[in-house]
């Protein structure tokens, strides 16, 4: 696609939900990253993707949160039994370039998924 | 581990004048720098990188940054401010082979007619 798309853009849930947040990269990036964004901060790293491979989940917050991006193309961030500290605008990144290329900082980011926790 | 400090929390400027946003870093090694606008409801957008070369960046929207080694800074600037560019700004780091960024806080900027 022209860019990197997110879905849903807004998602309210009640505490203890679970909620899976899509990210559909632009086609033929091999790249993908998660990141989290708490009201007023910058962006936090949760986890990264090379094709269709998890290189590095340490920012993951806790063992609720499970990212997948089966294909190498499409990713889901799935958080189980939400929490009100879930609550944030959730970032997908895409970039053409693969970690090792050192240029990884031209990141390509979607409009975010604003999850609010009940 | 490198960090991000933007000193500046909100700034507000007047349609046509100048923009000076800060940015100073923490790292061992020669940092990689980028700068990123966030419209609000919209994702991050780059505006402009450094790798390594001459110091002084050009990116997108007539920004520029300058990265001083000595300060440990990569501020932005911008001549002359546009409504437009009402937006929150963020400076990030990373590093050759390390594919995370760490971003700072951000900036808002308010600009008024």
């Amino acid at each position: 696609g022209a860019g990197v798309s997110q879905s849903p853009r807004y998602k309210v849930a009640k505490r203890g939900q679970d909620v899976a947040l899509r990210c559909d990269p632009i086609s033929g990036h091999v790249s993908l990253f998660w990141y989290q964004q708490a009201l007023g901060q910058g962006p936090e790293f949760l986890t990264y993707f090379q094709n269709e491979a998890q290189l590095d989940k340490s920012g993951l917050p806790s063992d609720r949160f499970f990212a997948e991006r089966p294909e190498g193309s499409v990713s889901t961030l799935k958080i189980q039994r939400t929490q009100q500290e879930d609550s944030a605008v959730y970032l997908c990144a895409s970039s053409l370039a693969v970690a090792t290329s050192g240029r990884t900082g031209e990141l390509f980011f979607g409009e975010g998924s604003r999850l609010t926790v009940l | 581990a490198q960090s991000v400090t933007q000193p500046d929390i909100h700034i507000t400027v007047s349609e046509g004048a100048s923009l000076e946003l800060r940015c100073n870093y923490s790292y061992g090694a020669t940092p990689y720098l980028f700068w990123y606008v966030q419209s609000p409801g919209q994702g991050l957008q780059l505006l402009l990188k450094y790798f390594s070369g001459d110091t002084l960046v050009q990116g997108i929207k007539g920004f520029e940054a300058e990265f001083k080694r000595s300060q440990s800074s990569f501020n932005l600037r911008k001549p002359s401010v546009h409504w437009s560019d009402a937006a929150e700004y963020f400076c990030a780091v990373g590093a050759r082979g390390d594919y995370k960024l760490s971003f700072g806080a951000g900036t808002t900027v308010t600009v008024r007619a």
